[in-house]
């Protein structure tokens, strides 16, 4: 089954503690990226890779660090977390434009920095 | 950056038909129209694209403005579980190679039984 997994699904941590969510897709897309939901602000892309070893900036990168090392993985780094990165983050991957293809995204993962 | 105006919320009765309107008054030509949903609790799920010509799919039917300055989203048939957050997006793409995806803040649809 195509699908983009994303882990863990919920997490409580403290200001400050390093922290990585995973995220991995078995479609073989090219592009994958990461979001932030938050209420009355809607989706936010942080960064996004259009292949391995290939990433730039989104709207919010600010706090945080991703990686692209394999083609199925894109983990989210947040080297020191703050209360103000609490939040629902979703993982996202497509085949790379300029053809236009759908974005499947992962169930998404709450995080909670105290 | 080109961006999408949607109202925040929208009310249909089940079984009715359903126009969600966008505006995307800067789009320029290279500008894909793409809607997404998302259901309750999940992450957001592809309805349908288009560039300048109307499109069905098995979900629904976009129709895009002659002069592509808006579209709408048509739900032929509301049901109880179209009830989500309907967002319309530009996917950006610059001759540079890389592109980014915007979401606006999405229209709120419920559906009354």
């Amino acid at each position: 089954e195509a699908q983009v997994t994303q882990n863990p699904r919920y997490l409580i941590t403290v200001t400050g503690k390093k922290l990585t969510v995973t995220c991995s897709q078995n479609m073989n897309h090219e592009y994958m990226s990461w979001y932030r939901q938050d209420p009355g602000l809607g989706l936010r892309q942080i960064y996004y890779s259009m292949n391995v070893e290939v990433t730039d900036k989104g709207d919010v990168p600010e706090g945080y660090k991703v990686s692209r090392k394999e083609k199925r993985n894109f983990p989210l780094i947040l080297e020191s977390p703050s209360p103000n990165q609490t939040s629902l983050y979703f993982c996202a991957s497509s085949l790379a434009p300029p053809r236009v293809e759908t974005q499947y995204f992962g169930p998404g993962t709450r995080l909670l920095v105290l | 950056d080109a961006k999408t105006t949607q109202p925040n919320s929208m009310e249909s009765n089940e079984e009715e038909p359903v126009h969600l309107p966008c505006n995307h008054s800067t789009i320029s030509g290279t500008d894909y129209i793409h809607w997404y949903r998302q259901l309750p609790s999940q992450g957001p799920e592809y309805v349908i694209h288009g560039l300048t010509s109307n499109v069905n799919n098995r979900m629904a039917s976009l129709a895009i403005a002659e002069d592509r300055k808006s579209s709408t989203l048509i739900l032929h048939r509301a049901t109880l579980r179209d009830a989500a957050v309907y967002y319309c997006i530009l996917r950006l793409y610059s001759g540079a190679g890389s592109y980014q995806l915007t979401f606006g803040k999405g229209t709120k649809l419920s559906v009354i039984p």
